[in-house]
């Protein structure tokens, strides 16, 4: 069956970065692109972007370019998500998600992973 | 960018009643590419519907989408205790995609 395991809970202090890994699993991994989508404590979902992950070309939404990258290593079906410079307001669940091969339709995903950042 | 707008924020209902879950989107949606999440407390979403008006496997008849262009609605008949949930709407037609804000269904 589909899966996507994400990497565990991190804390972080302002200005460290952070890498969050997205494990791939029941289904062949460069057929499908990997989302982003982050929700802040208490609030909605926002979709970040994704990758492509035959290619590897990503595609960021607006606010967040810069610090943000995705990336994949695709001999172990896995993407991740970097985020450098951190903020106080990066606090958030990041998810990664899966879509259905053949438009942006999200039909799975990951179990979410909390970033803390607080001096 | 299209902006979905979900009505009403929150919904106070008793098990056994209907929920009607609105979703409104600033410009119109290209190929029905609508979907409804829900999302229990401390879980990712779940995929309901898609298509605007299609079952995600395993999502019981008593979800159900309608709607096209600019107006979408997920009904949920006869709620269950499990069906007590925040729900989105989502479009993914166009970059950037974009999901509303939420619609909370609680107990009353």
């Amino acid at each position: 069956q589909v899966q996507l395991v994400q990497s565990g809970s991190e804390l972080k202090k302002p200005g460290a970065s952070v890498k969050v890994s997205c494990k791939a699993s029941g289904y062949s991994f460069t057929n499908f692109a990997v989302h982003w989508v982050r929700q802040a404590p208490g609030q909605g979902l926002e979709s970040m972007g994704w990758i492509n992950t035959d290619t590897g070309k990503p595609t960021y939404a607006q606010g967040f370019t810069g610090r943000f990258v995705f990336s994949l290593d695709t001999s172990v079906s896995t993407a991740y998500l970097q985020i450098s410079s951190l903020k106080a307001e990066d606090t958030a669940v990041f998810y990664c998600a899966r879509d259905d091969g053949r438009t942006w339709l999200i039909d799975y995903w990951g179990q979410g992973t909390l970033v803390t950042v607080s001096s | 960018e299209i902006v979905l707008t979900q009505s009403p924020g929150t919904l106070s209902l008793s098990p056994g009643e209907r929920a009607i879950l609105s979703c409104r989107a600033s410009q119109s949606v290209s190929s029905t590419y609508l979907a409804w999440y829900q999302q229990k407390p401390g879980q990712a979403p779940r995929l309901l519907i898609y298509g605007a008006s299609s079952r995600a496997t395993g999502i019981p008849d008593r979800f159900s989408g309608s709607g096209s262009g600019t107006d979408f609605t997920l009904t949920i008949n006869r709620l269950e205790a499990e069906d007590f949930a925040v729900y989105y709407c989502q479009q993914y037609g166009s970059s950037p995609l974009t999901f509303g804000p939420g619609t909370r269904v609680d107990i009353k």
